[in-house]
């Protein structure tokens, strides 16, 4: 089993619709939570990100966490044809320090105009 | 925010030659820097961590011998990819820390680059 899972996609909806991108975990040692957006042929950027349980509001997205059920979630509220993209769900451990990220495998996202 | 710069955003070479990959932090130091490697829908496999001033640690599976990382000062790194081969096309990105930065969880990537191997 892999440490994060997350469905590639591609998720398809059209403008205006609220998205919801989901992780599931296996690790309960990881305690930061983020969400990266990575653009085609573009690097990933930081989209937001979160340690505890319960859900974090940034304009038109939300990112919720669910420890007991080690299941992360980013919302996409009145979603544009600008979000579309790969979004990437990462987790590190506390003190995570000079290790890595680990990450999901991304879901392709399309905003249909 | 914060820049890292990656070049050549594109690189096509022969089997057996090596191919080198700089990542620059351009307006922050970056103690850490990571490499990663990224297949068509597939996750971001991270490769190996580098450390200014210090031999890079590689995840397992990773040849250090054919993927050879500098981490020269706190705004270069360089991965080389040695004897290549048609396997090794494949996307790769590095990452960098602000040494400065409040949160860890936060890497700034650079553009990535496309090696193809013929």
């Amino acid at each position: 089993q892999k440490e994060v899972e997350q469905d590639p996609g591609p998720l398809s909806v059209p403008e205006g619709a609220i998205v919801s991108l989901n992780c599931t975990y296996s690790n309960s040692a990881f305690q930061y939570f983020m969400w990266y957006r990575q653009y085609s042929r573009k690097g990933p950027e930081l989209l937001m990100y979160t340690y505890s349980s319960g859900n974090k509001e940034d304009g038109r997205f939300t990112a919720q966490v669910d420890k007991s059920s080690k299941y992360i979630s980013l919302f996409i509220r009145d979603s544009q044809p600008s979000d579309s993209a790969t979004y990437l769900c990462a987790m590190i451990y506390s003190g995570g320090g000079a290790d890595g990220l680990t990450f999901g495998k991304g879901t392709h996202l399309i905003i249909q105009p | 925010g914060a820049v890292v710069s990656q070049h050549p955003s594109r690189v096509i070479c022969k089997s057996g030659t090596s191919v080198k990959i700089e990542c620059r932090s351009l307006d922050f130091q970056a103690t850490t820097m990571f490499w990663y490697r990224q297949f068509p829908k597939q996750s971001l496999m991270l490769m190996a961590t580098s450390n200014e001033g210090s031999k890079a640690t590689y995840e397992q599976g990773v040849e250090k011998d054919k993927f050879l990382i500098n981490h020269a000062s706190l705004t270069l790194s360089t991965l080389t990819v040695t004897s290549a081969h048609p396997e090794d096309s494949s996307f790769y990105i590095c990452s960098a820390r602000d040494r400065t930065g409040s949160f860890t969880g936060e890497l700034f990537f650079g553009e990535g680059s496309r090696l193809t191997v013929l």
